[in-house]
């Protein structure tokens, strides 16, 4: 079967740093993608990965390994506004997203 | 930008009503995709579309229908609502391509309560 694992949920403070974690087991790999998703709101994208390495975006980075079925997603210089539910979604061979339960991140002041 | 929109946030439906949601993109996408998200769970595909007049089952199409009879607009039918139909319903569009990574933009949602 098809799986993403993610944390359910995470804390940390304001002003630092949080690494959020996805590993996968797909059928195939076509690329993975990370969305952020405040309460009630629609999930919004923020990066995508298809190769392995590092991809930085502002306060925002991710990091793909294919070999070891692996991302993360950082957080620098975190803000309460950065408190949010981030979803994994990994492509798989059919070109269809498989998604991650979420992990949930609590900013506290 | 991309604007996804959804006919109702909130809907309070009783068991065996039909139910209509509607999804509306802007961006002349192609793709257009139905979702529902319950906590715990990650999003799970119920219906797709590649084009007009098309469709394609997702992972849980049971109780459920679609219809795509524009390119911007793409319905999802409850045909008749049922208490395990109570969820946060989210709709997608994405741009067609291999080339580009068909990243996914989201509407609102439509948060159903079936009583």
């Amino acid at each position: 079967g098809q799986n993403i694992d993610q944390p359910t949920e995470m804390t940390a403070t304001e002003g630092a740093i949080v690494q959020i974690n996805c590993t996968y087991q797909t059928s195939g790999f076509n690329g993975l993608f990370w969305y952020q998703q405040h309460a009630g709101e629609a999930p919004t994208f923020l990066s995508y990965n298809v190769l392995d390495g590092l991809e930085e975006k502002g306060r925002f980075s991710s990091f793909l390994s294919r070999s070891k079925g692996y991302s993360y997603l950082l957080l620098k210089e975190l803000q309460m506004k950065d408190s949010a539910s981030y979803l994994c979604a990994v492509k798989d061979s059919n070109y269809q997203l498989i998604w991650g339960a979420g992990t949930k991140l609590i900013i506290k002041p | 930008d991309v604007k996804v929109t959804q006919s109702s946030r909130y809907l309070v439906k009783r068991t065996g009503e039909k139910v209509f949601l509607e999804c509306v993109q802007d961006m002349d996408h192609e793709n257009m995709f139905w979702y529902r998200q319950d906590p715990g769970l990650g999003l799970r595909l119920i219906y797709f579309s590649y084009d007009v007049k098309m469709k394609e089952k997702g992972d849980i199409p049971e109780g459920y229908s679609v219809s795509r009879e524009k390119k911007e607009r793409f319905s999802l039918i409850l045909e008749s609502a049922s208490t395990n139909q109570t969820s946060m319903y989210l709709c997608a569009s994405s741009l067609r391509g291999r080339e580009n990574q068909e990243t996914q933009y989201f509407g609102p949602g439509t948060r159903l309560l079936v009583l």
